[in-house]
């Protein structure tokens, strides 16, 4: 999908574990964004971040989620103490810079089912 | 609250038919997406429309964006199961929004059958 990279695929956990998905975005982009799809829903925005900032984070759950975009490395979407609830598809999406309607380039996703 | 509304939801047709989906919204955006997703794989962007009453065409694939800036259709002529798939149109730079979120509209499930 258009070069952004998502690992793992697939990701399963027990209720009250952690777990961390990882999106490197497209060379060249700067801008990175989480959404969730759960099952039987459409694909909803979590939160926006640039390198070592968080941009937007008015769709992340209050508790227990939290995002990263270090200077170096990947993309982090960290949900602590996962309920099944949280069970859903993770995708990530960058964009190269932050002009009005800039065209966003999805990755192919993390399942994660929490048990 | 939805912000875009796609129809119809759910879509079967055989091939060679023709087809258009609708995308509709009371708010205004500054661009607007069309992806095709597949199962058990992300939205694959398809066009990006920016200028009120832009048609854009790609292949088969037919897109419109309203004057207002409100909606959009698709239209897929002489449809192959090839295009079988969920179709999302996904508004942009909401007025008065802060950032470029994405807002998905509700999903379009079209099966095309040989």
């Amino acid at each position: 999908n258009a070069g952004v990279m998502q690992n793992p695929r697939h990701l399963v956990r027990r209720r009250g574990q952690e777990a961390r998905l990882r999106c490197s975005p497209m060379k060249g982009h700067s801008h990175v964004y989480w959404y969730r799809q759960l099952p039987e829903e459409g694909l909803k925005f979590m939160v926006y971040l640039q390198k070592e900032n968080i941009i937007d984070e008015s769709g992340m759950p209050k508790e227990r989620f939290s995002a990263e975009f270090p200077k170096e490395g990947p993309s982090i979407l960290r949900i602590q103490q996962v309920v099944r609830g949280d069970s859903a598809a993770y995708f990530c999406a960058s964009s190269p810079y932050r002009g009005l309607g800039e065209t966003q380039y999805f990755g192919p996703g993390t399942r994660l089912l929490v048990l | 609250t939805q912000l875009l509304e796609q129809s119809p939801q759910f879509l079967s047709i055989q091939e060679g038919e023709n087809l258009t989906v609708y995308c509709n919204s009371s708010s205004v955006f500054s661009s607007l997406q069309w992806y095709r997703q597949e199962p058990g794989e992300g939205p694959v962007l398809l066009v990006t429309v920016v200028t009120g009453g832009e048609v854009k065409k790609l292949k088969r694939l037919t897109f419109q964006f309203g004057d207002a800036r409100k909606d959009s259709s698709l239209h897929i002529t002489a449809a192959q199961p090839g295009d079988t798939g969920l179709y999302l149109c996904a508004g942009a730079g909401v007025r008065g929004g802060a950032t470029n979120k994405l807002i998905f509209g509700t999903g379009t499930l079209l099966a095309v059958q040989p």
